[in-house]
């Protein structure tokens, strides 16, 4: 089993749907979660930290199931401008140096 | 502000050709990283430098070599450059040697785009 997986997509959805991603992760002490965002053929950058009891950006919500260990974001009120590949990427422990990152899932938002 | 620079941006190589990709960092980090990237396998990490004089490798090590030259610079190096090694290559960094807590966030090069002929 992969480290971290996630649907790969392509989601297609219309301007101003609500769309949800999952990312589950195999290793239970992992620690740090995180949303990375990556426009085609550009590098990856942080969207947004998961926290344990969720948290919220504007549009983007994310959460944390520890018990089934997966992450998921939700964007709410697509623009067309948030179409990308939403990475999620998962630290694991302490002593671990390195972040292990999705495949990542292209969203495309379709006006 | 540059933040994670990579040269080259571009590059084809003939199989067998080495090089060295390089990247620098002006953010004061700590930690630096390489990673490829590839259609339908995502990041993958190659090397890491958790720190100013230490080196470790990552998921997909083989072919390559690392030097972290100082706080600032970490190169990868392709010794004899093979097909499979054609990938979007990223360099990045972050601040800390551990990526504790929250903080974990990497910042990223634009990418070094190599294809291996």
């Amino acid at each position: 089993r992969k480290e971290v997986e996630q649907d790969p997509g392509p989601f297609n959805v219309p301007e101003g749907a609500t769309v949800a991603f999952n990312c589950t992760y195999s290793n239970s002490a992992s620690q740090s979660f995180f949303w990375y965002r990556q426009d085609c053929r550009k590098e990856p950058k942080l969207l947004m930290s998961v926290y344990s009891s969720g948290n919220e950006d504007g549009r983007f919500t994310a959460q944390l199931n520890r018990a089934s260990q997966y992450i998921s974001l939700l964007i709410r009120d697509s623009k067309l401008s948030d179409s990308a590949t939403y990475l999620c990427a998962v630290k694991t422990g302490a002593g671990s140096y390195q972040l292990t990152f999705g495949k990542g899932t292209k969203l495309s938002v379709i006006p | 502000n540059a933040g994670v620079t990579q040269t080259p941006k571009f590059q084809v190589l003939k199989t067998g050709q080495s090089m060295t990709l390089q990247c620098a960092q002006d953010m004061n980090h700590n930690s630096m990283y390489w990673y490829r990237q590839d259609p339908g396998m995502g990041l993958r990490l190659i090397y890491y430098s958790a720190s100013e004089g230490t080196t470790d490798k990552g998921e997909v090590p083989n072919g390559y070599n690392v030097s972290r030259l100082n706080k600032r610079e970490f190169s990868l190096r392709l010794e004899s450059a093979a097909p499979s090694q054609t990938s979007v290559y990223f360099c990045a960094s972050n601040r800390r040697s551990d990526l504790a807590g929250l903080t974990g966030e990497l910042f990223f090069g634009e990418g070094s785009r190599l294809t291996v002929l």
